[in-house]
């Protein structure tokens, strides 16, 4: 089966810059494009990244996405980050008939 | 566009239920509208997906059989159902409006509640 692995948690201080993997453990993560949510505690999640680097209208453009083919992984990179930037974040792509979530980072901003 | 869910529900084992979500400000037969599962403390599941112009729907293989999509497109709504809950489906649901069979999700519901417990 097809997963995405996240590291658990990240934390970076306030103005510095974070990058969160996610990793396919299977094929290529380039057959299909890869999306991230931002999800604050309590809160329903919120699209960050669409279709490997896309920033939905809103998003800052602190936020950007890539994708590494010699690595088969998607990376989620936040520069200068903001205390309001703490938060779970969660790729999320598709394979093998199967739409897929990674585990989940938590990101610390302190 | 919104989406806005069914309130909170609290349930017993082998109980039925059927949430809602109504989407509004969008061509809602033309967007296909997922189901999110959210265990309690736990990451983000697709459950399936409904087109409603057809009510076409598509599972995870993980919930096929466990749950029932559907769609009513004459009140731009679309249900998630269960015959028979177990304490294990307690979490919290969302919609979402999909753009693209990928899973590519542009905006979310805000969640319903659903506690099984006896």
């Amino acid at each position: 089966n097809f997963m995405l692995t996240q590291p658990h948690s990240v934390s970076e201080s306030p103005g510095k810059t974070v990058t969160i993997s996610c990793t396919g453990n299977s094929g290529s993560i380039a057959s299909n494009y890869v999306q991230w949510y931002q999800q604050r505690p309590g809160s329903a999640p919120t699209t960050v990244i669409s279709e490997n680097n896309q920033r939905p209208s809103g998003v800052p453009d602190r936020f950007s996405g890539s994708i590494d083919t010699s690595s088969n992984s998607a990376s989620l990179t936040i520069s200068g980050l903001k205390t309001e930037d703490e938060a779970d974040y969660y790729c999320q792509s598709f394979a093998d008939n199967s739409w897929v979530f990674g585990g989940g980072t938590k990101l610390t901003v302190l | 566009v919104q989406l806005v869910q069914s309130g909170t529900e609290v349930k017993k084992p082998g109980d039925s239920l059927k949430i809602s979500c109504k989407g509004s400000g969008f061509s809602f037969t033309t967007y296909w509208i997922g189901w999110v599962r959210q265990m309690p403390g736990k990451g983000l599941e697709l459950m399936g997906i409904i087109y409603p112009y057809d009510s076409d729907a598509r599972y995870n293989p993980s919930f096929q059989g466990q749950v029932t999509i559907s769609a009513d497109k004459s009140i731009n709504t679309a249900y998630l159902q269960w015959s028979s809950l177990k304490a294990s489906d307690t979490g919290i649901y969302y919609c979402a409006r999909i753009l693209t069979f990928g899973g590519l999700i542009e905006y979310w519901g805000q969640g319903t509640l659903v506690t099984v417990s006896s």
